[in-house]
């Protein structure tokens, strides 16, 4: 149980464009998901928290204009990157957890999705 | 705020061996979360252990444990019997237990990571 899922795992756009990535809690109801973002042989860094039906609360210094967050349901939140650059080539990954109903509200993570940008 | 420190880029091991990755942290706190986090090579995020802050006795799940110092605010994880598998990096992290869901939608705060190698 508690399995999260990302799509794509990979992605490779050209400059300018825009590209979407989903973020799904297969088998719970995710109260909160997370977004991060990690630089080759670097650490997660936080980017947002949503919470269903809500605004995404985004960390000081992330674009909120660049890095859409919609979490529209229960078991799916998407981050959209508006009008790609290479410089936001990464590995993003979500995360998601189900709330206080269960002992240590543990967040459960996605496999993460290459995003490279021409 | 709170910062957590991993001092140590990477490690090695032989296998079977064992081995303990540092990790200290800094916070005002009296009530929050430590977790120690795998990554492999494919990504995936793994959770290895967890600790309560309120809770004296160290975790332990099966050949990982942890150390945990509260008043020097250490967090150590012993990695024994070392296995090939086992190489990967490690991340430790800390999350506030603050708030009136028990935490559940505070953010983790990550340390830089530690990368180990396991030695056939």
């Amino acid at each position: 149980g508690a399995v999260v899922s990302q799509h794509p795992s990979w992605v490779i756009c050209k400059s300018g464009t825009s590209v979407k990535i989903e973020c799904r809690s297969l088998d719970f109801q995710a109260t909160t998901m997370f977004w991060y973002r990690q630089f080759p042989k670097q650490s997660l860094m936080l980017m947002a928290t949503s919470n269903e039906g809500s605004k995404a609360t985004y960390e000081q210094g992330v674009e909120k204009d660049k890095f859409l967050i919609n979490h529209a349901s229960l078991t799916l939140s998407t981050l959209t990157v508006t009008s790609a650059h290479p410089e936001d080539s990464s590995f993003y990954i979500c995360s998601a957890t189900r709330g206080r109903l269960v002992p240590y509200n543990e967040q459960f993570f996605g496999p993460g999705t290459r995003l490279t940008v021409l | 705020a709170q910062t957590v420190t991993q001092s140590q880029p990477e490690m090695s091991v032989q296998e079977a061996e064992t081995v303990t990755l540092s990790c200290t942290y800094d916070t005002s706190e009296s009530d929050y979360y430590l977790f120690w986090y795998k990554q492999p090579p494919s990504r995936q995020m793994i959770l290895v252990i967890r600790q309560e802050a309120y809770k004296q006795q160290n975790a332990t799940e099966n050949r990982f444990s942890v150390n945990f110092q509260k008043a020097a605010k250490s967090f150590s994880l012993k990695i024994s019997d070392s296995q090939l598998g086992d190489a990967a990096m490690y991340f430790c992290a800390y999350r506030s237990a603050m708030g009136g869901d028990g935490g559940a939608t505070n953010k983790l705060i990550f340390g830089t990571g530690t990368l180990l190698a396991v030695q056939p």
